[in-house]
């Protein structure tokens, strides 16, 4: 099956810094979401990304599909984006399921 | 903004025992599936439903699970015989997959401790 893999696996910023967030997988996909994990477990969808540039405030997002790559950027971080965030894709072959990377967490001190 | 549903959000149990987990995807979603996350590990594929049948499963969905959609709203994950190793979060995700929608809504999980 398709492979995610994430990096770094751990990331620890003062508040107020940027952070740039790497996901590769190692096939062609028609679907790539990017989630954080709040600290009470819940998955929240940041994006629904499987090419091109999306920006919601603080985040944006870039997947390069040609090259099996995406990346998350949080600018200005603040204590509460604190968590594990995962990338997520869907293989164009078949499989019709997301398949999660290992996740990078990431604490942001005050 | 529609929801995923879960209940219960959590559920402790004697190993041994079975338990239903249920969840309500959103209303016009046609594809459900059940994930779930281990402590500290990565969320991992269980099962994916459609047209009321199994579209796919995954090595760790054996035996002692099994699906269903009892009626038009709830979609549940029974597990037969609960195992030590059954302890995690399950999260129940549904779609509607068509050109434009194609994401996939998670709900907020249900913690099981199986004791």
């Amino acid at each position: 099956g398709i492979q995610v893999e994430q990096s770094p696996p751990d990331l620890i910023l003062q508040e107020g810094a940027n952070s740039t967030l790497r996901c590769n997988f190692s096939d062609s996909v028609n679907n790539l979401q990017w989630f954080h994990q709040n600290p009470w477990g819940q998955l929240i969808n940041l994006f629904y990304i499987p090419s091109g540039t999306k920006q919601n405030g603080r985040l944006s997002a870039t997947t390069v599909a040609t090259e099996r790559y995406s990346l998350l950027y949080i600018s200005s971080s603040q204590t509460t984006d604190s968590g594990v965030y995962f990338c997520a894709v869907e293989s164009n072959f078949g499989n019709e399921k997301l398949t999660f990377g290992t996740g990078t967490r990431l604490t942001i001190i005050p | 903004e529609p929801e995923v549903t879960q209940t219960p959000s959590h559920q402790v149990t004697q190993m041994g025992q079975e338990v239903i987990l249920r969840c309500v995807p959103i209303s016009n979603h046609l594809y459900f599936y059940w994930y779930r996350q281990i402590l500290g590990q990565k969320v991992e594929f269980l099962v994916s439903f459609y047209n009321n049948e199994i579209s796919e499963k995954s090595e760790i969905f054996d035996d002692q699970f099994s699906v269903e959609r009892p009626d038009g709203s709830n979609f549940t994950l029974k597990i037969r015989s609960t195992k030590l190793e059954d302890s995690a979060m399950y999260f129940c995700a549904s779609r509607a997959k068509r050109v434009g929608a194609n994401v996939l809504t998670f709900g907020a999980g249900s913690r099981l401790t199986v004791l």
